[in-house]
């Protein structure tokens, strides 16, 4: 199972563009990059996913580069209900859905 | 998507004492997963839990100490024994709900403090 490295914390403003980078190098070929959103005292909420270029939903867009070994977690003009920790996780969709947590990003959103 | 649900939600248990936590889903998966958080540290698998067959413990974790049901397809159950302040964490439950759909669920966690 891949690990991922991410920053510990991250500070923003409201209404601002939040990058969070993961680092993946030995993903494997039949990997899917999954990010996860926990707040306090809560399990983890999946955010997106994908698995290479460029994935977009209606909270967030995921980048993907070619050699996958890495990823960007966007997060568009954030807001205080955007604090919390972001968990990059790679895992085999065709099998298992065993994830191992890395660290995750400690994301703290100022007014 | 998979709607869990954990019980209890807390206790306060005294050291030496068992607490068994139950896993409840909305709809019949493949594949429960048990993981640990222990205060501000990110989360740590303990074990999956396939219906049928005896769960797969991660390294460092072991049956006599955590042992888990898993009756059927909807159900399980994680056994914290001979409980000391280390086990003191918030124990979730997580489903993988099926080829269809990519996301893994989990629930709200059971916070454990052992006193």
């Amino acid at each position: 199972l891949a690990k991922t490295t991410q920053p510990i914390s991250m500070d923003s403003y409201e209404g601002q563009e939040v990058n969070i980078t993961c680092s993946h190098n030995n993903i494997a070929t039949n990997d899917y990059i999954t990010w996860y959103q926990q707040f306090p005292s809560q399990g983890p909420r999946f955010i997106i996913q994908g698995y290479k270029t460029k994935v977009t939903n209606e909270v967030a867009s995921l980048f993907i580069p070619a050699d996958r070994k890495s990823s960007t977690l966007s997060l568009p003009r954030v807001s205080l209900s955007d604090t919390a920790v972001y968990y990059c996780l790679v895992g085999d969709q065709s099998g298992t859905y065993k994830y191992i947590f890395g660290t995750g990003t400690r994301l703290k959103v100022l007014a | 998507s998979a709607v869990i649900s954990q019980k209890p939600s807390r206790d306060i248990c005294q050291r030496g004492t068992s607490l068994t936590i139950q896993c409840q889903v909305d709809s019949q998966v493949t594949m429960m997963f048990w993981y640990r958080q222990q205060p501000g540290q990110s989360l740590t698998l303990i074990a999956t839990a396939n219906q049928g067959s005896e769960a797969t413990y991660e390294s460092g974790f072991v049956i006599d100490k955590f042992p888990i049901s898993r009756p059927n397809l909807t159900f399980s159950t994680l056994t914290v024994s001979n409980m000391s302040p280390e086990d003191s964490s918030i124990y979730l439950c997580s489903v993988e709900p099926g080829l269809e759909n990519t996301e893994a669920f989990f629930g709200q966690g059971t916070r454990l403090t052992v006193v």
